[in-house]
């Protein structure tokens, strides 16, 4: 079973369109958590860090369910530059050590004029 | 913000021979490196993890010999493709994690290789 699950999309929304997005992730001892996005040809590139308590960043709404182990993104006012593909990502302690990140396959989001 | 380096950007090289990618932390003290590789349309595979100072760790179906990483400071990670073969023509890409905490990682721009 794969550590992070994400629908892969694609999401195609016009522009000023409110969109979500969802992830699970199958490991409890999963410690920090994250939505990142890549454009094509590109390097991920962190949007935000995700907590329990749920965090905003303009536009921008992360959640974190730690007892169904679920993670969503929230995009209010699609702009066309939201156009890419988004990463969950979790990262997983692994013995004494800090531990690696975890990628989800991504969701590719399309905003259209 | 954190930013990460990546030289070179692409490389085009005849199979066989050996090519040097460099990943550098500008701003902060990574206290841990990462090395994935991408290949079209798949997400990133995370190669081998490595810390300054100490031997990299490898991921399960990754060879060392063929894979060489360097750690040499708090700011510098080198992999080493050895004598490279066409298969291993994709995405390379670095990351740095900042600090001793659970932290976010921030990613170098990438190395586009290919091997002719």
């Amino acid at each position: 079973r794969k550590e992070v699950e994400q629908d892969p999309g694609p999401f195609n929304v016009p522009e000023g369109a409110t969109v979500a997005f969802n992830c699970t992730y199958s490991n409890s001892a999963s410690q920090s958590f994250f939505w990142y996005r890549q454009d094509c040809r590109k390097e991920p590139k962190l949007l935000m860090s995700v907590y329990s308590s749920g965090n905003e960043d303009g536009r921008f709404t992360a959640q974190l369910n730690r007892a169904s182990q679920y993670i969503s993104l929230l995009i209010r006012d699609s702009k066309l530059s939201d156009s890419a593909t988004y990463l969950c990502v979790v990262n997983i302690p692994r013995g004494s050590t800090l531990g690696r990140l975890y990628f989800g396959r991504g969701t590719q989001l399309t905003v259209w004029p | 913000g954190a930013v990460v380096s990546q030289h070179p950007s692409w490389v085009i090289c005849k199979s066989g021979t050996s090519v040097k990618i460099e990943c550098r932390s500008l701003d902060f003290q990574a206290t841990t490196m990462f090395w994935y590789r991408q290949f079209p349309k798949q997400s990133l595979m995370l190669m081998a993890t490595s810390n300054e100072g100490s031997k990299a760790t490898y991921e399960q179906g990754v060879e060392k010999d063929k894979f060489l990483i360097n750690h040499a400071s708090l700011t510098l990670s080198t992999l080493t493709v050895t004598s490279a073969h066409p298969e291993d023509s994709s995405f390379y890409i670095c990351s740095a994690r900042r600090g001793l905490t659970y932290g976010e990682q921030f990613f170098g721009p990438g190395t586009r290789l290919t091997v002719l």
